[in-house]
């Protein structure tokens, strides 16, 4: 069964650290796998990945895929307050039909 | 160029009740992906339409149902209100090419079902 799995669940840490999230999964036919950060209400887009070992960056953000070990990682630099959100992994099976989701990470920057 | 967008934004319904939630899609997209999301957890797939057919289902029951109209905007129904309905509803949309859907789904500010 394809499954998504994130990790810290929950990440609370002070502006100016440095966070890098975790994003696992299992797949019979991977597709891409997509970052999205959720604040109040819809998810806003970050970044798509297809292939391994290539950065996918926009300003403190950055991601990157390892299709060999089956993980992506989103790296946030220099965080400020309004990066607290709930950022979601969701991975595009191949199915072409839907996307699978990962529960999130709600990261809480604090002044 | 309008987003996503939902109606109406919140919604208060009693046990058993039902309800019909609204989304126009992003304009270029012919695809629209509805979801739950209850709070604490990510989005959990319902169906998608396109071509005004339900092109695949998720593991939710026949009270819920969906339509799509010619002009790709798209309905979600849910019959007999349980509280565990209470949720976020968010609609997403996208381009199908060469019977392909691109991977990038816009989401909608979403309808905040409350069932007392």
């Amino acid at each position: 069964e394809d499954k998504v799995v994130q990790s810290p669940l929950s990440l609370v840490v002070h502006e100016g650290d440095t966070v890098t999230l975790n994003c696992s999964y299992e797949v019979t036919n991977f597709r891409s796998l997509l970052w999205y950060k959720q604040e109040k209400k819809a998810p806003t887009f970050l970044f798509m990945l297809t292939s391994s070992g290539i950065e996918k960056k926009s300003g403190r953000l950055s991601s990157i895929l390892d299709k060999k070990e089956l993980f992506s990682i989103l790296n946030i630099t220099a965080t400020q307050t309004g990066d607290s959100a709930i950022y979601l992994c969701a991975l595009n099976a191949g199915n072409n039909r839907k996307l699978i989701w990962g529960l999130g990470t709600s990261l809480a920057v604090n002044p | 160029d309008a987003g996503v967008t939902q109606s109406p934004t919140h919604l208060i319904k009693t046990r058993g009740q039902q309800v019909t939630l609204r989304c126009s899609p992003k304009s270029g997209h012919d695809t629209v992906s509805w979801y739950q999301q209850a709070l604490g957890q990510g989005p959990q797939f319902i169906f998608q339409y396109y071509e005004e057919e339900e092109r695949q289902r998720g593991n939710f029951p026949d009270r819920f149902s969906g339509h799509q109209f010619p002009n790709y905007s798209s309905e979600l129904n849910v019959n007999a209100l349980l509280l565990g309905d209470s949720a976020l509803y968010l609609c997403a949309s996208s381009r199908t090419s060469g019977g392909w859907n691109s991977d990038e789904q816009f989401f909608g500010p979403g309808t905040r079902l409350t069932v007392l």
